[in-house]
């Protein structure tokens, strides 16, 4: 079955620090993959995808995420972390049954920033 | 403009009572969502539309009937409501599968 893990629930980093957010896959096709993320009280939005190409990928707000098949992984990294950042990280990936798609999403990563 | 947008953000309602929650689409996409996020963040999809057409339905309790007027809106009706429905619904939608969704900014529900 597709999952998504997030072996991190929760993460502290101070401002300025570089981070890293796990996050691994089950799928048996190439994947869709997806970082979004949530400050509270909001909606997610979209920080970055990857279906194909590039394995390292760009995204909003300074974050990239590099794809690794042999590891079934897309980790999220920034290299400085501002306080803005604390929010909740979601990994996610699409899933396709009878021609039709769904997001699966991870737990979720809490990003707590120290000043 | 608001891309997606959902109302009412928040909805305190005691059990047993019957309510909606409205969601509407200004980007023109064709499939539309329902997500329940619970108290541990954890989100799981319940429907999707295409087109008006119910194309998932998971394992969602049948007190919860989305209806989909129209390709631009879709609605989630919650009857017999009980406290384990307590979270946060999130509507989503999307044109391609490649695209991601994009999501509107929940909706509250407090069953006490």
């Amino acid at each position: 079955a597709q999952s998504v893990t997030q072996p991190d629930i929760h993460i502290t980093v101070s401002e300025g620090a570089s981070l890293e957010l796990r996050c691994n896959y089950s799928y048996g096709a190439t994947p869709y993959l997806f970082w979004y993320v949530q400050s509270p009280g909001q909606g997610l939005q979209l920080l970055l995808k990857y279906f194909s190409g590039d394995t390292l990928v760009q995204g909003i707000k300074g974050f990239e995420a590099e794809f690794k098949r042999s590891q079934s992984s897309f980790n999220l990294r920034k290299p400085s972390v501002h306080w803005s950042d604390a929010a909740e990280y979601f990994c996610a990936v699409a899933t396709f049954s009878g021609g039709y798609n769904k997001l699966i999403f991870g737990a979720g990563t809490r990003l707590a920033v120290h000043p | 403009d608001t891309a997606v947008s959902q109302t009412p953000k928040y909805l305190v309602t005691q059990m047993g009572n019957d309510k909606s929650i409205k969601c509407e689409q200004n980007l023109g996409h064709d499939t539309m969502y329902w997500y329940k996020q619970d108290s541990k963040k954890f989100l799981k999809i319940m429907f999707s539309y295409n087109n008006k057409e119910l194309i998932i339905n998971e394992t969602v309790p049948n007190r919860f009937s989305p209806k989909s007027p129209d390709k631009a809106h879709l609605n989630l009706h919650i009857n017999s409501l009980e406290l384990g429905d307590s979270a946060v619904y999130f509507c989503a939608s999307s044109i391609t599968s490649q695209q991601g969704y994009t999501f509107g900014s929940g909706t509250r529900l407090t069953v006490v």
